[in-house]
């Protein structure tokens, strides 16, 4: 498969909850992206942290990357319904080539 | 700036059938990828043109083919199409340099429904 795995699937939450999204990949990257959708629409970018970085913040963002176990985590802290949508995190591999790889998603909701 | 422009939005075909959709990015970005997104396999990586030369190709038969044209807009073109062609294509453009960090513009995808 082209894809890393994202867990869970799907999370369902109560407004101002957090709600932490993980995501393994297959191969050394040069970054790891993370991208929402809201349903059936486009892709947005929400946050990129690079290879040689542990932990990013954008916002009530928060990105963790572990290139050893080559995994990464999304935390969305102090959840608000707007934030229901899908969430993929898409890796840049070292080596193959221009192409991004994104893993199944998460399908986040979001309860008021 | 106009975003990643894609047209049609929606579209139905028949088996049998070909299809082209097409995607204007934005001003400036020379790279354009193309993905297929199905409930069933996600998010799948079609192909990658820069400069009108597509860099990097993804698993798919070979009824699936794309250019690039010199202003950067693309095409990708489905032949005798399946029913399970069925998704949602989406065209993402970045400025495609060395350097560039590698996020991706997404347009607002077409909807390909195969009957």
């Amino acid at each position: 498969s082209q894809q890393g795995e994202e867990d869970p699937q799907a999370l369902s939450i109560q407004e101002g909850e957090n709600a932490t999204m993980n995501c393994s990949y297959k191969t050394s990257i040069n970054n790891l992206q993370w991208y929402r959708q809201n349903s059936g629409r486009g892709l947005v970018h929400l946050i990129l942290i690079r290879s040689n970085e542990r932990e990013k913040h954008s916002g009530r963002l928060r990105v963790t990357l572990d290139t050893s176990k080559k995994s990464s985590s999304l935390l969305i802290t102090a959840s608000r319904a707007a934030d229901t949508a899908s969430y993929f995190c898409a890796s840049s591999p070292l080596f193959g080539g221009f192409k991004t790889i994104f893993g199944a998603g998460t399908r986040l909701f979001v309860k008021a | 700036k106009a975003g990643v422009t894609q047209t049609p939005r929606y579209l139905i075909k028949t088996r049998g059938q070909q299809v082209t959709l097409s995607c204007s990015p934005i001003s400036g970005h020379r790279s354009v990828s193309w993905y297929q997104q199905t409930p069933g396999q996600g998010l799948q990586f079609l192909f990658e043109y820069f400069s009108e030369t597509q860099r990097n190709k993804g698993n798919f038969p070979g009824r699936f083919s794309g250019r690039q044209f010199s202003n950067s807009r693309s095409e990708m073109n489905v032949s005798t199409l399946e029913l399970g062609d069925s998704a949602l294509y989406l065209c993402a453009s970045t400025p495609g340099g060395l350097g560039h960090t590698g996020e991706l513009f997404f347009g607002e995808g077409s909807r390909l429904t195969v009957l």
